[in-house]
C-alpha cells in the first residue's frame, strides 16, 4: 500500500516556540492532504484539507492563523503550530489521498502521527 | 448536522466473536470505512462497504445497510493483537470523511 510519513514522531517544546511538522507520501503523488489532531480517549478531528498549490481549507474553530499549512508540492505538506501552548499539546495526525488501485474511490493513507508536548 | 455512533468500549474474549456497530446520519452518502488504530499509533485501512451487504476479508468482516444508516464491523478468532479502537468513518456527499468517537476493544485471555 501507499506509504505516508510524517517527521517528527515526536517533539516537546517549550511554551510561545513554533513547531512544524512534515508530511510526506513516499510513493504516490497526493493532490490532496488532510491533518487531523487527537486528544486522548477522543476521535480524530480534522482540522484542515490542504491542497496542492492552493491555500488550505480548516475546519471551524481552527485557527488558521495559528496552524499554518503549506503544501508545496504534490509529495510534501507541512504544518506549523505557531506559539504553542500546553493546550495545544496533542496527538497530530496527517493523510493523503490517493486511489486505490482500481476501486473508485480514494482512501486515505495515514501518517503514523507527531506527538507534540508543549510544557 | 452529521453524526456518527458507535459504542464507546467493548470487551471480548480471545477466541471469540465481536460485533462492533455503527449508526450513521450524514448529508449523503458516498461510503463507509472501518479503521483500527493502535493506542498511540496512526489508523490503518480495514474496510470499505458501498453497497448493501456483508464483505469478508479474513477474520474480519463489514455489513453496510445503506437504508438503515447502519454498518457493522465482525471480528472471528479474536486474538490479543485485535486489542485496539475501532473506528468507523463516512465519507459524505462531498467527499469528506466524517469520524466516529471509535469503539475501544479489549480483548480478555
Amino acid at each position: 500500500g501507499a506509504v505516508v510519513s510524517q517527521h517528527p514522531s515526536w517533539v516537546i517544546c517549550k511554551s510561545g516556540t513554533s513547531v512544524k511538522i512534515e508530511c510526506r507520501s513516499l510513493d504516490f503523488q497526493a493532490t490532496t492532504m488532510f491533518w487531523y489532531r487527537q486528544f486522548p480517549k477522543q476521535s480524530l478531528m480534522l482540522m484542515a484539507t490542504s491542497n496542492e498549490g492552493s491555500k488550505a481549507t480548516y475546519e471551524q474553530g481552527v485557527e488558521k492563523d495559528k496552524f499554518l499549512i503549506n503544501h508545496a508540492s504534490l509529495t510534501l505538506s507541512t504544518l506549523t503550530v505557531t506559539s504553542a501552548h500546553p493546550e495545544d499539546s496533542s496527538f497530530y495526525i496527517c493523510s493523503a489521498e490517493g486511489t486505490s488501485g482500481s476501486m473508485s474511490y480514494n482512501e486515505q493513507f495515514f501518517g503514523p502521527g507527531t506527538r507534540l508536548t508543549v510544557l | 448536522g452529521q453524526n456518527i455512533d458507535q459504542p464507546t468500549e467493548m470487551t471480548a474474549t480471545e477466541g471469540a466473536i465481536v460485533q462492533i456497530n455503527c449508526t450513521y446520519q450524514t448529508s449523503g452518502f458516498n461510503g463507509l470505512f472501518w479503521y483500527q488504530q493502535h493506542a498511540g499509533e496512526a489508523p490503518t485501512f480495514l474496510s470499505y462497504n458501498v453497497l448493501d451487504g456483508l464483505e469478508e476479508k479474513g477474520r474480519f468482516s463489514s455489513f453496510l445497510s445503506r437504508s438503515k444508516g447502519y454498518s457493522y464491523l465482525l471480528l472471528k478468532e479474536l486474538q490479543m493483537k485485535d486489542s485496539a479502537s475501532y473506528l468507523c468513518a463516512v465519507l459524505d456527499s462531498n467527499y469528506q470523511l466524517i469520524w466516529g468517537a471509535g469503539t475501544k476493544l479489549i480483548i480478555k485471555p
